[in-house]
């Protein structure tokens, strides 16, 4: 039972470039979130769904994209990486609700 | 607006002693929940606790315990006879809906150090 799986762990990107970060669960949890950790500061959401096929914005969605085609998979696109979006990201899912109980490990993601 | 404040920043304490995370909210919500994570020095985030608005019952779970009061908008979290393995930095949080629309706010975070 491998519970969330996030990869990858780590990515330096130049600005301008595009990426996907991923996420899966195991859990067959309904709802999946991505937030952002930046340095000092608490998590803040950047997208969620509470089902497969359903997704709804968080706190700070500019510039990143999200689909959940499964109820495993919901992948983070990036567009145009930015510098501000240099940060640490975490996917999460919950059985509960859409606040988070179980994370990934994290993707430590630099933007040059 | 929603709100998470958590004032202490750092704290040091030494083993055995018990210790206080202090949590105050500001939601113009009636249904909310709350939140503490752990986020020890390896960086992943550790689920503790959620309570929601309506049940205002202390928990206890082993050596940690929550006060929620409403009436004061707090959401206190006590680690009693504290111990190195419990040092990392601890998030409270909130959710709720706001005009159909769901909010996630955490604090910024209180650092405990444990020392042997």
């Amino acid at each position: 039972n491998a519970g969330v799986t996030q990869t990858p762990k780590f990515q330096v990107l130049k600005t301008g470039q595009s990426m996907t970060l991923q996420c899966a669960q195991d859990m067959n949890h309904e709802y999946m979130s991505w937030y952002r950790q930046d340095p000092g500061m608490g998590l803040r959401l950047i997208h969620y769904s509470v089902g497969a096929g359903i997704t709804d914005q968080g706190e700070v969605p500019n510039g990143y994209n999200v689909s959940r085609s499964t109820t495993e998979d919901f992948p983070l696109r990036l567009l145009s990486a930015a510098p501000s979006q240099t940060s640490v990201y975490f996917c999460a899912s919950s059985y509960s609700g859409p606040q988070p109980q179980h994370f990934g490990d994290g993707t430590r993601l630099s933007i040059l | 607006a929603q709100k998470v404040t958590q004032a202490q920043t750092e704290i040091s304490v030494v083993e055995k002693e018990d210790v206080t995370l202090d949590c105050v909210y500001e939601t113009r919500d009636t249904t909310y929940y709350l939140f503490w994570y752990k986020q020890p020095p390896s960086g992943e985030l550790v689920f503790l606790i959620r309570r929601n608005s309506f049940d205002e019952q202390n928990e206890i779970s082993g050596r940690y315990s929550w006060n929620f009061q409403k009436s004061t908008s707090s959401f206190n979290f006590t680690i009693t006879a504290s111990q190195v393995v419990d040092s990392a930095v601890y998030f409270c949080a909130l959710s709720g809906f706001t005009s159909g629309t769901y909010k996630y706010i955490f604090g910024t975070g209180t650092r405990l150090k444990v020392l042997a």
